[in-house]
């Protein structure tokens, strides 16, 4: 049972470089979102889905896009790498619902910008 | 985006002593707050999801309380362990738009 798979576990890019964290899960769970994690912060909200084709910003979505063709994938695109984008990203799915559901986490990708 | 607040920031705990630290939420429009433990260079685990005032749960060792009215909710552990070491975070969800906003954990360290 593998849950929440995220890839990769780390990575450097430089300055203006892109690239995609992938995110997949095996649950067949409607909810999807993408967190980062920065020091002495809370997990602050990148995007989210509510199922495939819908997709919507959280509280920190500059620079970052999203999409979700199937209910397994949520990838997270970084456009145009940035220093402060420098931070861990977990991905967490859950049941679709009324957030009474616990969220199930991503192992996290550990993201450095040059 | 309002604030949920956990404290205190960090604890350290003797092995078998028992411990408290709470998480302050807003109280208008609740919804439902989540319990998570997380361990270092591991993932976030779930350890409760709570909807009523009043409600306790409990885990083994670890048990919580949920005040709705007031905005607080306490996580207790019994008897400290090593395995406890860890960091613990909350979560709150309210019920405009049934988004977690989290707090920012608190990291308790158990001295053998």
């Amino acid at each position: 049972n593998a849950g929440v798979t995220q890839t990769p576990k780390f990575q450097v890019l430089k300055t203006g470089q892109s690239m995609t964290l992938q995110c997949a899960q095996d649950m067949n769970h409607e909810y999807m979102s993408w967190y980062r994690q920065d020091p002495g912060m809370g997990l602050r909200l990148i995007h989210y889905s509510v199922g495939a084709g819908i997709t919507d910003q959280g509280e920190v979505p500059n620079g970052y896009n999203v999409s979700r063709s199937t209910t397994e994938d949520f990838p997270l695109r970084l456009l145009s790498a940035a220093p402060s984008q420098t931070s861990v990203y977990f991905c967490a799915s859950r049941t679709h619902g009324q957030g009474n559901q616990p969220q199930h986490f991503g192992d996290g990708t550990r993201l450095s910008i040059l | 985006i309002l604030n949920v607040e956990q404290s205190p920031q960090s604890l350290h705990v003797q092995e078998g002593d028992s411990t408290n630290f709470t998480c302050s939420f807003p109280s208008s429009n609740f919804y439902a707050l989540h319990w998570y433990r997380w361990e270092t260079a591991k993932s976030p685990e779930a350890l409760f999801v709570m909807t009523l005032n009043g409600d306790e749960k409990k885990k083994g060792r670890i048990s919580a309380t949920l005040n709705t009215k007031e905005g607080y909710s306490y996580l207790y552990i019994k008897g400290s362990q090593p395995e406890d070491s860890a960091t613990y975070l909350c979560a709150s969800v309210m019920d405009s738009n049934y988004q977690l906003i989290w707090g920012a954990g608190t990291k308790l360290i158990i001295k053998p």
